[in-house]
């Protein structure tokens, strides 16, 4: 099993759209989780951190269930401009720092 | 420069050549990290790298590749004897603390490698 697994997509809705993916890790003892954004031949850019009691910033939404070992992205209102690579990040620490990447799962946003 | 800078950003090889892809991170960045990242998939780790001390490698996919950060800043990534599989995008990263997984790591726009 891979350490952190995401639904590839495409996920195909249209603006306005309210859209949600999640990622689950297999790390039990990971810390820090991210959400990245990457649009297509670009480097993948920070999009929020994931907190333990959830965090919004402005139309995004991410969520973290320890529990159940997966954290989600939620997308209100969805933008064109929103059509990107969304990946999920699982950072623990240990005597080293490893940051772990999924797949990405692939939005789009049509007009 | 502001952000973090890889150069080259586009190399082709011919199967066999070595090739040496360099990072500049952030000043100051004490983590460093190399990714690999093939056509649609996301960034897979290769290396990190605490000031000038390698303290992960597991992630480097054999003996051909081979990371240094000998004065704790600019890193260089060497693959020797190409070969095609190795076709991918390089991507480098910094971060401000040892912690890394508690800041944010940014990405330099990536060295992409062909070899044919």
């Amino acid at each position: 099993r891979k350490e952190v697994e995401q639904d590839p997509g495409p996920f195909n809705v249209p603006e306005g759209a309210t859209v949600a993916f999640n990622c689950t890790y297999s790390n039990s003892a990971s810390q820090s989780f991210f959400w990245y954004r990457q649009d297509c031949r670009k480097e993948p850019k920070l999009l929020m951190s994931v907190y333990s009691s959830g965090n919004e910033d402005g139309r995004f939404t991410a969520q973290l269930n320890r529990a159940s070992q997966y954290i989600s992205l939620l997308i209100r209102d969805s933008k064109l401009s929103d059509s990107a690579t969304y990946l999920c990040v699982d950072a623990f620490y240990s005597s080293a720092s490893k940051i772990i990447f999924g797949s990405g799962t692939r939005l789009s946003i049509r007009p | 420069g502001a952000g973090v800078s890889q150069s080259p950003r586009y190399k082709v090889a011919k199967r066999g050549q070595d090739v040496a892809l360099r990072c500049d991170p952030i000043s100051g960045h004490v983590s460093l990290f190399w990714y690999q990242q093939a056509l649609g998939q996301g960034p897979e780790f290769l290396t990190y790298f605490q000031n000038e001390a390698q303290l992960d490698k597991s992630g480097l996919p054999s003996d051909r590749f081979f990371a240094e950060r000998p004065e704790g800043s600019v890193s260089t990534l060497k693959i020797q004897r190409t070969q095609q599989e190795d076709s991918a995008v390089y991507l480098c990263a910094s971060s401000s603390y040892g912690e890394a997984t508690r800041n944010t790591i940014y990405f330099g726009e990536g060295s992409w490698l062909t070899v044919v």
